[in-house]
């Protein structure tokens, strides 16, 4: 099984939606949890951390939960500017092990 | 914020050269740091775990004699692909973590395009 899993996607929704990404970690004693976002062609770059009590920044909602172990991600009033691969990381904070969902392609459309 | 610098950002070179990439941590130290490779349309794969003088843990599948990896200081790793082929022409990455720092995220230095022609 693998540590984590996330939907691929793609996911096509018009500007202005909001629209949400789940990952499910298999290890309990993930620690620390982690959204990045991808560009096309450029390297991952963090989006935000992802805290046991929820987090906003902005349109972006994180949210985690450890008896379900998901961790997920809220974007509101969707931007064209938003479209990217999202993806999630996990870490049972050992410093050598970082856990990667295969990420969720967002298009935001016109 | 912490910042991870890879260098070259490209590279095109002839089948049977070796490329040399660097990773540099500028502003922390990194005991360890990892590379990736991700094919076009396709997620990052994992390629080796480098660890400050020790030897790197590469991922199944991986050949450790075709893709050298130093990590002699701790704000330095490099990763050499050695007699390249046009199949290694992909997007290598390198990441890394503040030591220390428990709930550190990964920061990602901007990658390397290399072409095999």
């Amino acid at each position: 099984r693998k540590e984590v899993e996330q939907d691929p996607g793609p996911f096509n929704v018009p500007e202005g939606a909001t629209v949400a990404f789940n990952c499910t970690y298999s290890n309990s004693a993930s620690q620390s949890f982690f959204w990045y976002r991808q560009d096309c062609r450029k390297e991952p770059k963090l989006l935000m951390s992802v805290y046991s009590s929820g987090n906003e920044d902005g349109r972006f909602t994180a949210q985690l939960n450890r008896a379900s172990q998901y961790i997920s991600l809220l974007i509101r009033d969707s931007k064209l500017s938003d479209s990217a691969t999202y993806l999630c990381v996990v870490t049972p904070n050992t410093g050598n092990q970082f856990y990667f969902g295969t990420g969720t392609s967002l298009t935001v459309i016109p | 914020g912490a910042v991870v610098s890879q260098h070259p950002s490209r590279v095109i070179c002839k089948s049977g050269t070796s490329v040399k990439i660097e990773c540099r941590s500028l502003d922390f130290q990194a005991t360890t740091m990892f590379w990736y490779r991700q094919f076009p349309k396709q997620s990052l794969m994992l390629m080796a775990t480098s660890n400050e003088g020790s030897k790197a843990t590469y991922e199944q599948g991986v050949e450790k004699d075709k893709f050298l990896i130093n990590h002699a200081s701790l704000t330095l790793s490099t990763l050499t692909v050695t007699s390249a082929h046009p199949e290694d022409s992909s997007f290598y990455i390198c990441s890394a973590s503040k030591q220390g720092a428990g709930n550190s995220p990964l920061h990602f230095g901007n990658g390397t395009r290399l072409t095999v022609t």
